[in-house]
């Protein structure tokens, strides 16, 4: 594998499940992202991750927690969701914070029924 | 709070054609800026990045900054059907730790 991958890349799930997206990233970089991107509206930060450790929370609400185990991994854990959570989620790495060359993963496309 | 502004498109030339993408920035401090293609279905690419230091030439693509009217702009040369996409300008945040990014202009190229 190489580049940066996620799984599942479809997912459909009803507002009382609880999943989890994974992104792997195979560059070895120390800083990863998510981001929500919807129709009609740019590309929104969610939270990054530098070394393991969360230095940003873009006001997303608690029914998304990230987790960072290491920094080849990433996780968004979701539950109780909403029908507009709906979107495509991208995970990115880059070489450190400072380096903005984001490298995405394909995405996973989520619907919420 | 940061802002980039892209007009949506979509921006139609025809093969060979220039093509001229637009992004308006809010912080008249930004010092780098970054230019990412999306084809449709698909994630970002970083195509091009430049600082405020000049504009940057990469094959077919050229970024340009005014730093004046706060824009940068990204040239296609010899315009491809295969360069259309949707083009995302970016702007880091103001913690630098991320990047802010405009809704996107889509380009279609018509042979």
């Amino acid at each position: 594998e190489t580049g940066v991958t996620q799984t599942p890349r479809h997912l459909v799930m009803g507002m009382t499940n609880k999943k989890s997206l994974k992104c792997e990233q195979h560059l070895g970089h120390n800083a990863m992202y998510w981001y929500k991107q919807s129709a009609k509206k740019p590309l929104e930060l969610m939270f990054v991750y530098s070394l393991e450790e969360r230095v940003e929370n873009n006001s997303v609400p608690s029914r998304f927690s990230p987790e960072c185990p290491n920094s080849s991994h990433l996780f968004l854990h979701l539950h109780t969701l909403q029908p507009e959570d709906s979107a495509l989620y991208l995970c990115a790495s880059s070489q450190d914070l400072r380096d903005r060359g984001q490298f995405f993963g394909p995405g996973t496309r989520l619907t919420v029924l | 709070q940061k802002e980039v502004e892209q007009n949506s498109g979509p921006l139609s030339v025809p093969e060979g054609a220039i093509a001229s993408l637009n992004c308006t920035y809010s912080d008249r401090g930004s010092q780098s800026f970054f230019w990412y293609r999306q084809y449709s279905g698909k994630s970002p690419e970083l195509i091009m990045f430049i600082y405020s230091n000049g504009d940057k030439e990469d094959g077919r693509f050229t970024a340009q900054l005014n730093k004046a009217s706060q824009y940068v702009s990204l040239l296609i040369r010899d315009s491809q059907p295969s360069d259309s996409a949707t083009y995302l300008c970016a702007v880091p945040n103001q913690a630098g730790t991320a990047l802010i990014f405009g809704k996107g202009t889509t380009l279609s190229v018509s042979s």
